[in-house]
């Protein structure tokens, strides 16, 4: 079974709008890590933002906030006034247990954004 | 904030040589590192996970004498691609947890990856 699935696998948006990328998780475990990366066409991968499973609050940072339902067992990510930028892959990941437990990483499928002007 | 430096960031070879990719910490000491592999418009996978000084941990279908780890300091890991064939080629990129800080620990910082070409 998919630990980590992204449904979209290209989402357009235009430029200064907002934009939702989807991820769903699935894991047993009580304590665990969510992650958003971007990989440009350059390919190196760009962190985003992270979330613990503890976290009662939604990461933010800057542009970008992770809407963390927990019972949904759902992370997504917003992105706020998006820029030509930002057309991009992006990956959720999650990392099963405390982060010194191991900490690899499992990625979902990728969603390719594209930001049109 | 911390980094990651890969290399070679490209590389083609011909089949049957073998291929080694250096991973490096720069600020930070990684006790522990990973070894992605990624093709074109898909999904990271986990190939091994390399600890300092004791032997990597290979996902299942890895080939751990196809894909050789050596993770012999705090700061360097390196993938030895060996005998390569075409079906080897791809992104291989590597991956380190931000070291002790508390505001990075938790993250992983990714290198810039290796596009490998067996010809």
């Amino acid at each position: 079974a998919q630990k980590i699935t992204q449904t979209q696998p290209g989402m357009f948006v235009q430029e200064k709008e907002a934009v939702t990328l989807d991820c769903t998780y699935d894991t047993s475990d009580q304590s665990y890590g969510l992650f958003w990366y971007k990989q440009p066409s350059s390919g190196e991968m760009i962190f985003l933002i992270y979330q613990g499973s503890y976290d009662e609050q939604n990461a933010t940072e800057g542009r970008y906030s992770l809407n963390f339902q927990k019972a949904r067992k759902s992370a997504n990510l917003v992105i706020s006034a998006s820029q030509l930028g930002d057309s991009a892959m992006y990956f959720c990941a999650m990392r099963e247990g405390a982060y010194n437990q191991g900490g690899k990483l499992i990625f979902g499928q990728g969603t390719e954004l594209s930001v049109k002007p | 904030g911390a980094v990651v430096s890969q290399h070679p960031s490209r590389v083609i070879c011909k089949s049957g040589t073998s291929v080694k990719i250096e991973c490096r910490s720069l600020d930070f000491q990684a006790t522990t590192m990973f070894w992605y592999r990624q093709f074109p418009k898909q999904s990271l996978m986990l190939m091994a996970t390399s600890n300092e000084g004791s032997k990597a941990t290979y996902e299942q279908g890895v080939e751990k004498d196809k894909f050789l780890i050596n993770h012999a300091s705090l700061t360097l890991s390196t993938l030895t691609v060996t005998s390569a064939h075409p079906e080897d080629s791809s992104f291989y990129i590597c991956s380190a947890r931000g070291g002790v800080n508390p505001a990075t620990n938790e993250k992983l910082f990714f290198g810039s990856g290796t596009q490998l070409s067996v010809l």
